[in-house]
């Protein structure tokens, strides 16, 4: 069954200002862990931010952060002030503690940055 | 500090043959999981080791192994190469083992063409 749903094939932002890809996910475990990862064209996974399930607070990491509504179990991911170096894949993943607790990713969001 | 680190970059192989990629963790980083990447699959988990023992294992044909070296560092093995193998093999390291609040560090990748 599909866990992690990214209903975004494709965004695009102009340079400098802000968005936010989607990520909903499906889960009965109460203790898991969120992340988003970024792959640019070169293959790289590189991580960006993190959020336990029972953080109280969205995690923010620079110009990365999460908005966290854990009743609807979703995860966006906020970038804010883009550049054009931005422009990449996005992945979101979960790791839940219960079963085999392997990271299981969404289809990803190609984001492109508009000068 | 250095981060993971695969090789080769780049392998091209014929259908039958086996091929053997190299995974080297970020230093201190016990626990290795290999992912396969492809466009019609997305990401997709093959297996996570740690302390030279396979943990996990995901739904993949027995033609897929690995092993991991006291050193941590990993190899996986694809025997009778098909087709359908040619993907972006992804290698991540984290310090412990599977846990929801467990980050993976992904290292840059191999790609694989089948002909």
């Amino acid at each position: 069954a599909q866990k992690i749903t990214q209903t975004q094939p494709g965004m695009f932002v102009q340079e400098k200002e802000a968005v936010t890809l989607d990520c909903t996910y499906d889960t009965s475990d109460p203790s898991y862990g969120l992340f988003w990862y970024k792959q640019p064209s070169s293959g790289e996974m590189i991580f960006l931010i993190y959020q336990g399930s029972y953080d109280q607070q969205n995690a923010t990491e620079g110009r990365y952060s999460l908005n966290f509504q854990k009743a609807r179990k979703s995860a966006n991911l906020v970038i804010s002030a883009s550049q054009l170096g931005d422009s990449a894949m996005y992945f979101c993943a979960m790791r839940e503690r219960q079963g085999n607790n392997d990271m299981r990713f969404g289809a990803g969001t190609r984001l492109t940055v508009k000068p | 500090k250095a981060g993971v680190t695969q090789t080769p970059r780049y392998l091209i192989k014929t259908r039958g043959q086996q091929v053997t990629l190299s995974c080297s963790p970020i230093s201190g980083h016990r626990s290795v999981s290999w992912y396969q990447q492809t466009p019609g699959q997305g990401l997709q988990f093959l297996f996570e080791y740690f302390s030279e023992t396979q943990r996990n294992k995901g739904n993949f044909p027995g033609r897929f192994s690995g092993r991991q070296f006291s050193n941590s560092r990993s190899e996986m093995n694809v025997s009778t190469l098909e087709l359908g193998d040619s993907a972006l093999y992804l290698c991540a390291s984290s310090l412990e083992p599977s846990g929801q609040w467990e980050t993976q560090y992904f290292g840059p990748g191999t790609r694989l063409l089948v002909l």
